[in-house]
């Protein structure tokens, strides 16, 4: 778990607020991702970073904004949210290798109340 | 076009028993597979990965998980079910032609009773 690190582990924001989610990690890898985790629902992928660049942007809406300033960083801003967004963000790292399949390494999440 | 159907939402064991948790896969090309479990309050840790190599795979804690085209299945076993084992399971595919998007199964919750 120490290898990828979310902060803060809880979150509770009214609607209006704007907060970040910050994820870290120490792995040296090349691509990053948030992924939401709802009640029911399968885990779904939201953004994904390959080497800084966003590659995926999995028709989220714009009240998520991801940041990527270098490879170990991830950030997930976030602004005028609605209570369904209530969820488990998680973060994850791997190291892409050309074709090849890569492992991805979660971090513990972050538990993110809407009010 | 793949995806990943895990077929029960909630198994219940007793300790000391066998654990089969059951997922099929549907993947237009060679699939790469993964299991990967989350307990409580926690992120998810990958148990084991299948990427065209042997069949049988072995992953940490005592599970593993065999490969079979012919039924497009990926179960995971472990012989021997511990307490710490309960948690929830994630049956997972590499997406086509993408190297690093992965499609999740709904998971399955594992519960051991004493």
């Amino acid at each position: 778990e120490t290898g990828v690190t979310q902060t803060p582990r809880h979150l509770v924001m009214g609607m209006t607020n704007k907060k970040s989610l910050k994820c870290e990690q120490h792995l040296g890898h090349n691509a990053m991702y948030w992924y939401k985790q709802s009640a029911k629902k399968p885990l779904e992928l939201m953004f994904v970073y390959n080497f800084k660049e966003q590659t995926e942007n999995n028709s989220v809406p714009s009240r998520f904004s991801p940041e990527c300033p270098n490879s170990s960083h991830l950030f997930l801003h976030l602004h005028t949210l609605q209570p369904e967004d209530s969820a488990l963000y998680l973060c994850a790292s791997s190291q892409v290798r050309d074709t090849s399949t890569d492992t991805q390494y979660f971090g513990p999440g972050t538990r993110l109340t809407v009010l | 076009a793949q995806s990943v159907t895990q077929l029960d939402s909630h198994v219940s064991v007793s300790e000391g028993t066998p654990v089969l948790l059951r997922c099929n896969y549907s993947s237009s090309y060679s699939p790469s597979l993964f299991w990967y479990v989350q307990h409580p309050n926690k992120g998810l840790q990958l148990l084991l990965k299948y990427t065209s190599a042997a069949t049988l795979v072995k992953g940490i804690n005592g599970f593993e998980a065999e490969f079979k085209k012919s039924e497009t299945s990926f179960h995971l076993t472990k012989p021997s079910a511990h307490m710490s084992d309960a948690a929830e399971y994630f049956c997972v595919v590499r997406r086509d032609n993408a190297g690093n998007m992965l499609t999740f199964g709904g998971g399955t919750r594992l519960m051991v009773k004493p």
